[in-house]
């Protein structure tokens, strides 16, 4: 199994602002995944970040808005920007060792004012 | 577009009753998983489905899968308060393998 941390576990933004949310995982994965989880609603991915390579983005959701950066095998980060009260959410991180297996993060509600 | 389809989206039901939830996709996949989410908590596996028929127990849930009718249930027997949460299945993208889709989602109560 994977453990995964992220930082900040919760943060209440001005409208406008960024936010870098810091995903650490303790062991070297490939594939790294972010998702948004709007209240009361499912999870839909973001982008996939791999090491080594951009990250590929979901539709709807675009570079400028949410940057992404994979420096190494075990982090990652997502920075929302130019934040606006829809972008309040939890986002998660999640990794995939091998094909049939997704490890979640414990996710960063964020609220924006 | 692939679409991950649940319902109920909300159930309650009384301790000791019986229930399934369904999950549709609108894709081919031959990959399943099952999820619980607890208020305020990330997501916890529970199955993970990899071929047509397949069929796990843990405790009072099972999950099947049937690929030809893209559909995979979760059976609840004898409810526990316990089981209070909320229930996503997810398949993966035929194209990367490793891009996870969900479910809209099954919220669980249990009422004693």
């Amino acid at each position: 199994s994977a453990v995964i941390s992220q930082k900040p576990s919760r943060d209440i933004c001005q409208r406008g602002t960024s936010l870098t949310i810091q995903c650490q995982v303790d062991s070297q994965v490939t594939m790294m995944f972010w998702y948004r989880q709007q209240p009361g609603q499912s999870l839909t991915l973001i982008a996939t970040a791999n090491q080594g390579s951009e990250a590929t983005y979901e539709s709807g959701f675009v570079i400028d808005k949410f940057p992404i950066s994979r420096p190494n095998l075990t982090f990652s980060t997502l920075t929302v920007s130019n934040m606006s009260p829809e972008d309040s959410s939890i986002y998660l991180c999640s990794v995939a060792p091998r094909r049939d297996t997704q490890y979640f993060g414990p996710g960063t509600r964020l609220t924006v004012l | 577009e692939l679409k991950v389809e649940q319902n109920p989206l909300f159930l309650s039901m009384q301790e000791g009753k019986n229930y399934t939830i369904y999950c549709n996709y609108s894709t081919t996949s031959d990959r399943l998983y099952w999820y619980r989410q607890d208020p305020g908590k990330s997501l916890e596996s529970l199955f993970v489905l990899l071929s047509n028929g397949a069929v796990k127990q843990e405790g009072r849930l099972m999950a099947s899968l049937d690929t030809k009718a893209r559909l995979s249930t979760l059976h609840i027997t004898a409810a526990v308060h316990d089981l209070s949460a909320t229930y996503f299945c997810a398949v993966d993208s035929p194209n990367t393998g490793n891009q996870f889709y969900f479910g809209t989602g099954t919220s669980l109560t249990v009422i004693p």
